[in-house]
């Protein structure tokens, strides 16, 4: 089993459309949680981090179920410029602090 | 934002050659940097995690003496590709830890290898 796992879509969808990507995880002990965006043969961008309670940044809003090792991300009004790859990355405590572990993306296509 | 460089961009080299790709924290000091790689339509697998003035932590699997790590200052980080072959052929990207679980990542370097 993977240790971050996502849906690869892709998902094409139509502008103004909401989007949601899900990621899950192996690693119970994980620390951090965050969502990057990588652009075609571009680095990742981080696109927000993910806290516990939920948190939204403009039209995302991440959420963490810990119980269930379950990370959402939701994208209202989608824009043409959304379209990228989305990473869901987590970070391990302990010995492993630091060294993020990458899904292997959601692809995103937004069109007119 | 925090900036990090990386070069070159892409390189193309002859089998059996070595390839230095470096990586620099422009306007932060950065004592911990890491190297990963991404092959087409994969995510992010991470090589190594580079220390400044110490030795680098090799993941499972990543050979040491192919990919050999040095971390001399707190701004640059090099990663040499020895004997490259061309399955090493990939997307190398370094990022650097400006505090507590917040990497910025370099633009990356294309190795091609013949």
């Amino acid at each position: 089993r993977k240790e971050v796992e996502q849906d690869p879509g892709p998902f094409n969808v139509p502008e103004g459309a909401t989007v949601a990507f899900n990621c899950t995880y192996s690693n119970s002990a994980s620390q951090s949680f965050f969502w990057y965006r990588q652009d075609c043969r571009k680095e990742p961008k981080l696109l927000m981090s993910v806290y516990s309670s939920g948190n939204e940044d403009g039209r995302f809003t991440a959420q963490l179920n810990r119980a269930s090792q379950y990370i959402s991300l939701l994208i209202r009004d989608s824009k043409l410029s959304d379209s990228a790859t989305y990473l869901c990355v987590v970070s391990a405590g302990g010995t492993s602090y630091g060294k993020l572990t990458f899904g292997q993306g959601t692809i995103l296509t937004v069109h007119p | 934002g925090a900036v990090v460089s990386q070069h070159p961009s892409r390189v193309i080299c002859k089998s059996g050659t070595s390839v230095k790709i470096e990586c620099r924290s422009l306007d932060f000091q950065a004592t911990t940097m890491f190297w990963y790689r991404q092959f087409p339509k994969q995510s992010l697998m991470l090589m190594a995690t580079s220390n400044e003035g110490s030795k680098a932590t090799y993941e499972q699997g990543v050979e040491k003496d192919k990919f050999l790590i040095n971390h001399a200052s707190l701004t640059l980080s090099t990663l040499t590709v020895t004997s490259a072959h061309p399955e090493d052929s990939s997307f190398y990207i370094c990022s650097a830890e400006l505090e507590a679980e917040t990497q910025y990542f370099g633009p990356g370097t294309r190795l091609l290898v013949l």
